[in-house]
């Protein structure tokens, strides 16, 4: 079963940092591009950042660019989202999401289940 | 940015009933770069249709995704108890990432 599991979120007040973490299994990680995407409850999806297979090409929306760094270790099928700066607006639930291919055609698919990031004072 | 509009923002509707969500795009979008996802209360989104009518594994019939350019539909046949969820639309070109805003079938 392919399966993605976030972890790390939690409360942290404006100007921290955070790291948060997806641990992947059930496919060949190395294969496939991650992204972030991002939803405050109730609100719609935005995606954050994504990475490459090789961890070296990676992309940030502009509102976390600069301050989020996203990166992978292939040897422990995890992808990471390092937060700093953080502010209020940062919080939402981070999904972690695996970029694939169906009959060429881009996809996310599956989506972790969510962590929730609250930053408040 | 390829800005995705979603309409109606809210669609009250009876098991049963048929459903038919919008998606108009701000500039054309290539078909295969077009999906949709279903997200239920509490859950995460699950791929609905890709390549803007294509089903995903495990999709039910039901479920079928149309249009081109600028103006894609998604199209519940008769929906189920199950099916009442926020469904989002994605356009993922040239490594840019945008969704709709989101349409919300619930139960009239």
């Amino acid at each position: 079963e392919v399966q993605l599991v976030e972890s790390g979120g939690g409360l942290v007040q404006p100007g921290g940092s955070l790291r948060l973490s997806c641990a992947a299994s059930g496919f060949t990680f190395t294969a496939d591009w991650m992204h972030w995407v991002r939803q405050v409850p109730g609100k719609g999806l935005v995606w954050v950042s994504r990475v490459d297979q090789g961890g070296t090409d990676t992309a940030y929306a502009d509102f976390v660019k600069g301050r989020f760094t996203i990166s992978r270790d292939n040897s422990k099928n995890t992808v990471y989202l390092q937060m700093d700066s953080l502010r209020a607006e940062d919080s939402a639930i981070y999904f972690c999401v695996r970029d694939v291919r169906y009959s060429d055609c881009p996809t996310f698919d599956p989506w972790g289940q969510g962590t929730l990031v609250t930053v408040s004072s | 940015e390829i800005v995705l509009t979603q309409s109606p923002g809210t669609l009250s509707l009876s098991p049963g009933e048929r459903a038919t969500l919008s998606c108009r795009a701000s500039q054309s979008v290539i078909s295969r770069d077009l999906a949709w996802y279903q997200q239920k209360l509490g859950q995460a989104p699950r791929l609905l249709i890709y390549g803007a009518s294509n089903r995903a594994t495990g999709i039910p019939d039901r479920f079928s995704g149309s249009g081109s350019g600028t103006d894609f539909t998604l199209t519940i046949s008769r929906l189920e108890p199950e099916d009442f969820a926020v469904y989002y639309c994605q356009q993922y070109g040239r490594s840019l990432v945008t969704f709709g805003g989101g349409t919300k079938v619930e139960i009239k």
